[in-house]
């Protein structure tokens, strides 16, 4: 049974500041590993989908990168903005199957 | 840019009441998907859909819910008889490949609240 945990439950940054999320999963036998945020009371918005055979994938200031071995994803945004604060999930595949096993997420603030 | 759609973005009803929400995927998507998120806890994984059937459900997904899609571009979620513990936010969702592949997209969500 997979199991997804995220590192910090909460953060709070000033504006401009780098800074990493981080995913930890049980099952390393993942094809991929997907990042959504979720902003108060709406959807879940895709950010980026890491294949297993990829060790980084980029979109604008955001930067996510997947260890299987270690069971380990990192999400780093560059240069934060207020308009970064959400909550951040990640979610890993169930190896066999189609369900996707969220984990907590961080919810971030960032201040101006 | 294309867009899962789900309506009413939210819902009130009696305990015991039926309830339908409905979804329309992104068009050319094959693989569809329910998820709840009942308030402070994690994303749940209801059901996903393929084929005009169901591919794979969870232990939350009891005889009391349903999943239909009636025609080229609504996907439904049905909860025969509502209990309080279904007050959540549901989420539906699509993707183009199935399975552990697929990149996943998912709507605005619609809140039920059972009274």
């Amino acid at each position: 049974k997979q199991e997804v945990t995220q590192i910090p439950a909460a953060l709070s940054v000033p504006e401009g500041e780098n800074l990493v999320l981080n995913c930890s999963f049980t099952d390393s036998a993942i094809y991929n590993l997907q990042w959504f945020r979720q902003d108060p009371g709406k959807g879940l918005t895709s950010l980026l989908l890491i294949q297993s055979s990829q060790r980084e994938q980029t979109s604008g200031r955001l930067n996510a990168s997947l260890d299987k071995s270690s069971g380990r994803s990192t999400l780093y945004i560059a240069a934060s903005q207020p308009g970064d604060s959400a909550t951040y999930l990640c979610a890993a595949p169930k190896p066999s199957g189609s369900r996707l096993t969220f984990g907590e997420g961080t919810q971030l603030t960032v201040n101006p | 840019e294309p867009e899962v759609t789900q309506t009413p973005s939210h819902q009130v009803t009696q305990m015991g009441q039926e309830v339908i929400l409905r979804c329309v995927p992104i068009s050319n998507h094959l693989y569809f998907y329910w998820y709840r998120q009942i308030l402070g806890q994690k994303v749940e994984f209801l059901v996903s859909f393929y084929n005009n059937e169901i591919s794979e459900k969870s232990e939350i997904f009891d005889d009391q819910f349903s999943v239909e899609r009636p025609d080229g571009s609504n996907f439904t979620l049905k909860i025969r008889s509502t209990k309080l513990e279904d007050s959540a936010m549901y989420f539906c969702a699509s993707s183009e490949a199935g399975g552990p592949f697929g990149e996943l997209f998912f709507g605005e969500g619609s809140r039920l609240t059972v009274l």
